[in-house]
């Protein structure tokens, strides 16, 4: 059974920092695997999809990396702002035919100006 | 275009009664997937409809059905309602590999 692990739990920085989210997946073989934003009470907000086959992707001040064999992604946030403050989640997709993703309980982020 | 959009925005029910939530997807999109997302947890999926069918569902009981309509759109139904049903239900629109979430309806169980 895949299962989605991120660490730490909550993350306080002040403004400008560079940060480092966690996330871990049990079962290599997933099909992609997805960064997500969450504001209090709010929906998702997509922030970057890795492919099972790519090592890594860029959006802005925001980069993540995916290393399949080892089961683990990581989210770099450089220059943190106090806009990034938010909830940070990770989910695998484990196949094609569905769209079912596995998420793990996310990282809370805290940047403090 | 407005996205994916769910109704109500918040809803609170007592143990018991019965819900129906509605999830509007984006426009193009033809597949909808349900998740709940307890307090400090991350969403849990519930089910995922394409073509007006059930095409997968996770460990969820009975209580919980859907149902999609010729236009796409989505309602999720749960019945009997205990306190541990209190979550917000996010609605996912996709078609291919581009998925899209709804902000949400906060359901309360009083």
């Amino acid at each position: 059974k895949q299962e989605v692990t991120q660490i730490p739990a909550a993350l306080s920085v002040p403004e400008g920092e560079n940060l480092v989210l966690n996330c871990s997946f049990t079962d290599s073989a997933i099909y992609n695997l997805q960064w997500f934003r969450q504001d209090p009470g709010k929906g998702l907000t997509s922030l970057l999809l890795i492919q099972s086959s790519q090592r890594e992707q860029t959006s802005g001040r925001l980069n993540a990396s995916l290393d399949k064999s080892s089961g683990r992604s990581t989210l770099y946030i450089a220059a943190s702002q106090p806009g990034d403050s938010a909830t940070y989640l990770c989910a695998v997709k484990v196949n094609q035919a569905g769209t079912a993703l596995i998420f793990g309980k996310g990282t809370t982020l805290s940047v403090s100006s | 275009d407005a996205g994916v959009t769910q109704s109500p925005t918040h809803l609170i029910k007592t143990r018991g009664q019965q819900v129906t939530l509605r999830c509007s997807p984006k426009s193009g999109h033809d597949t909808v997937s349900w998740y709940q997302q307890a307090l400090g947890q991350g969403p849990q999926f519930i089910f995922q409809y394409y073509e007006e069918e059930e095409r997968q569902r996770g460990n969820f009981p009975d209580r919980f059905s859907g149902h999609q309509f010729p236009n796409y759109s989505s309602e999720l139904n749960v019945n009997a309602l205990l306190l541990g049903d209190s979550a917000l239900y996010l609605c996912a629109s996709s078609l291919g590999g581009d998925m899209v979430f709804g902000p949400g309806t906060r359901l309360t169980v009083l």
